[in-house]
């Protein structure tokens, strides 16, 4: 059973970096996924994709800032340089049975 | 520029019905599988159905199946929920999205703005 798991919360000071983590359940690590970033009161917007190999693909107008990498089971999006506008809410998203998503990071820049 | 919009979204009694539309423009809509996805209130997203690019395959969730049918018009450039049988805990925004493949799998790529369906008496 695919399951994507998120930490419900994280935090980082203004102008600092911070490496968001979701993890692919066992025997499902090989698989691709998606960071997507909801900021209060709009829709989500798609990121990037991270193979399975780390080799990520950014969507439409996403600044350097945002990377991922991945590490086993685990996928990573790493932010730098955090602004205000980065406190949001980010989700993984992958396919199986349907399409699955973690349960989201709420991420906050203090 | 890829656009997705949605429409139809309103208050509806419980066992009633209702039909979402998505707008598509930007790009060729065929090529491209498309998924319904809902965010209840103060909760995380969670996938409703996704119909591949040609419409030949469809899949649900399973707290939908039976009760929604996804569809598609590839020359209006358009996609469907008919949403039938409504709980109170259907209530959640609606979000058009794009998958990045033309088969029903793959990551979204593109979102709409979603539409709020409210199921309440």
């Amino acid at each position: 059973h695919l399951v994507l798991t998120q930490s419900p919360s994280a935090s980082a000071s203004l102008g600092a970096s911070v490496k968001l983590t979701c993890t692919l359940t066992s025997g499902h690590s090989s698989y691709a996924i998606a960071w997507h970033q909801q900021q209060p009161e709009k829709g989500p917007r798609y990121l990037m994709k991270v193979n399975s190999d780390g080799s990520h693909s950014k969507g439409d107008g996403i600044p350097d800032r945002f990377s991922g990498s991945r590490s086993g089971a685990e996928r990573y999006l790493t932010i730098s340089s955090l602004q205000s506008e980065d406190e949001a809410d980010y989700y993984c998203q992958t396919w199986g049975t349907g399409t699955v998503f973690g349960g989201g990071t709420k991420l906050t820049v203090l | 520029e890829v656009q997705l919009l949605e429409s139809g979204g309103g208050l509806v009694q419980p066992g009633g019905s209702l039909r979402l539309s998505c707008a598509a423009s930007g790009f060729t809509f065929s090529n491209y599988a498309m998924s319904w996805v809902r965010q209840a209130p103060g909760k995380g997203l969670e996938w409703v159905s996704v119909v591949s690019g040609t419409g030949g395959s469809t899949d649900y969730a399973d707290s939908v199946k039976g009760r929604f049918t996804i569809s598609r018009d590839n020359f209006k450039n358009k996609l469907y929920l008919q949403m039938n049988s409504l709980r109170a805990e259907d209530t959640a925004v609606y979000f058009c999205a794009r998958q990045d493949s033309i088969a029903a799998v793959g990551v979204i790529d593109y979102w709409g703005q979603g539409t709020l369906v409210t199921v309440s008496s």
